[in-house]
């Protein structure tokens, strides 16, 4: 069965250094999003993208973070710097396309900050 | 803006039993779409139901059903025969239609911890 796959799928880094996140959606799947997870919270998207173009960017903090999607494939969510409130899981999901197809979850990369 | 409300952070319940799960929304479309998703510790997180606000008939997935009270907004989960794999947080979610390209992201509820002891 085909799955979203992310890594790595833990991380620790240290404040002001650069981190970044790989994330390989099911295959076909046009739209990508990375959520974050803040621990005892619920997922808040990050960023939507359609196949390579940015659907949705507007809760990413883009001072710091960036992230790309070249080909429309794969994608790579950065940080820099971390900060310790970047602590959180952050999932990759992908769909086939917009609209009613379900949102399928990758395993996530849960990041510490020290 | 949309908001989700699980109000119960912890649930326990007895294997081969029945539990409700609680959410409620907030929104001012008439027609979207709201989910439970499951995610049990260290794996992804997967859809458990789903319902179309335009259906009045509620969703069922074997064990698992919701209540969808439109009016009263809300959109509780119920699973019967609880297994020990059924363990897991549970995430109440709502998905706009948003036509036109825009975004169709998931807002989530806070999760409910589920226990199930044998």
């Amino acid at each position: 069965e085909a799955e979203v796959a992310q890594s790595p799928r833990y991380k620790i880094t240290e404040k002001s250094q650069a981190v970044a996140f790989w994330c390989d959606p099911i295959s076909g799947h046009a739209t990508l999003y990375w959520y974050r997870q803040i621990l005892g919270q619920g997922p808040e998207l990050l960023v939507q993208f359609q196949d390579e173009s940015v659907v949705d960017d507007s809760q990413l903090p883009k001072d710091r973070f960036s992230a790309e999607r070249l080909k429309g494939v794969d994608s790579t969510l950065k940080i820099q710097p971390a900060e310790l409130g970047d602590s959180a899981m952050y999932l990759c999901a992908s769909s086939q396309r917009q609209g009613w197809d379900e949102q399928y979850f990758g395993p996530g990369t849960r990041l510490t900050v020290t | 803006a949309q908001t989700v409300t699980q109000s119960q952070p912890e649930m326990s319940v007895q294997e081969a039993e029945t539990v409700t799960l609680s959410c409620t929304y907030d929104t001012s479309e008439s027609d979207y779409y709201l989910f439970w998703y499951k995610q049990p510790p260290s794996r992804q997180m997967i859809l458990v139901i789903r319902q179309e606000a335009y259906k009045q008939q509620n969703a069922t997935e074997n064990r698992f059903s919701v209540n969808f009270q439109k009016a009263a907004k809300s959109f509780s989960l119920k699973i019967s025969d609880s297994q020990l794999g059924d363990a897991a947080m549970y995430f109440c979610a709502y998905r706009g239609l948003n036509y036109g390209g825009a975004t169709n992201k998931l807002i989530f509820g806070t999760g409910t911890l589920l226990a199930v002891q044998p």
